[in-house]
């Protein structure tokens, strides 16, 4: 158990449709980040919030959004879902990372999203 | 632009043999390398992982062996059991503002037979 909690582990709903993915990081953990594994593809860096704030952005469209809550739980929301939305939504997270330490980042065991 | 090259795709080794998986950076500003496994259906695990002021980092049957200058590390898996069968992600990060995040290969699926 990595300690990352997330919900909901399965959903399907249909194209146009809204989401949000929820996610709970590690005890003490200021930053969260969201990755994209679609079948058989690598992790795609969505983004990364860091005690609230947005950190850093990756391949995430226009129709994603995300916000990193006081209490540190984050969420994800897919919008005007398309069926290429189908796919595993990872939530991992980690302390603030420094050259001395390194700081492993944790992974809960994903969302899985399916678009009908 | 892929910042982190794995290879192979795929790799079927027999059981007692060793697994090698490599991978190939281009971002000077990495600092830290972790390997991470992945099971059907569940999130990366961390296996091991480097920082690039050593080679070699040995735990158990677990080696990462680390070439700067080539920008190059690979991970080794010794005496390969079956249960070694997943999928394995090399990663990197740096501790600079804004690149916390890690920066994964595109995977290696491992499956060790009897």
């Amino acid at each position: 158990d990595s300690g990352v909690t997330q919900t909901p582990k399965h959903l399907i709903t249909a194209t146009g449709q809204r989401v949000t993915l929820r996610c709970s990081p590690r005890s003490g953990d200021l930053s969260v980040y969201w990755y994209q594994q679609s079948l058989d593809q690598g992790l795609q860096f969505l983004i990364q919030y860091y005690n609230g704030e947005e950190r850093a952005k990756g391949n995430i469209l226009e129709r994603f959004s995300a916000q990193q809550f006081p209490d540190l739980h984050s969420e994800l929301n897919l919008s005007s879902l398309e069926l290429g939305d189908s796919a595993l939504y990872f939530c991992a997270s980690s302390g603030l990372m420094t050259v001395a330490s390194g700081n492993t980042i944790y992974f809960g065991e994903g969302s899985w999203l399916t678009v009908v | 632009q892929q910042q982190v090259k794995q290879s192979p795709q795929s790799l079927i080794v027999q059981k007692g043999g060793i697994s090698i998986i490599n991978c190939a950076y281009e971002n000077t500003a990495f600092d830290y390398f972790p390997w991470y496994q992945q099971f059907p259906g569940k999130g990366p695990a961390l296996l091991i992982a480097i920082r690039p002021d050593v080679s070699e980092k040995k735990e158990g049957r677990f080696t990462i062996s680390f070439n700067k200058s080539a920008k190059q590390f690979s991970l080794h898996i010794m005496d390969s059991q079956p249960g070694d069968s997943a999928t394995y992600f090399c990663a990197a990060r740096s501790a600079n503002f804004g690149n916390e995040k890690l920066t994964f290969g595109t995977g290696t699926r491992l499956t060790i037979i009897p």
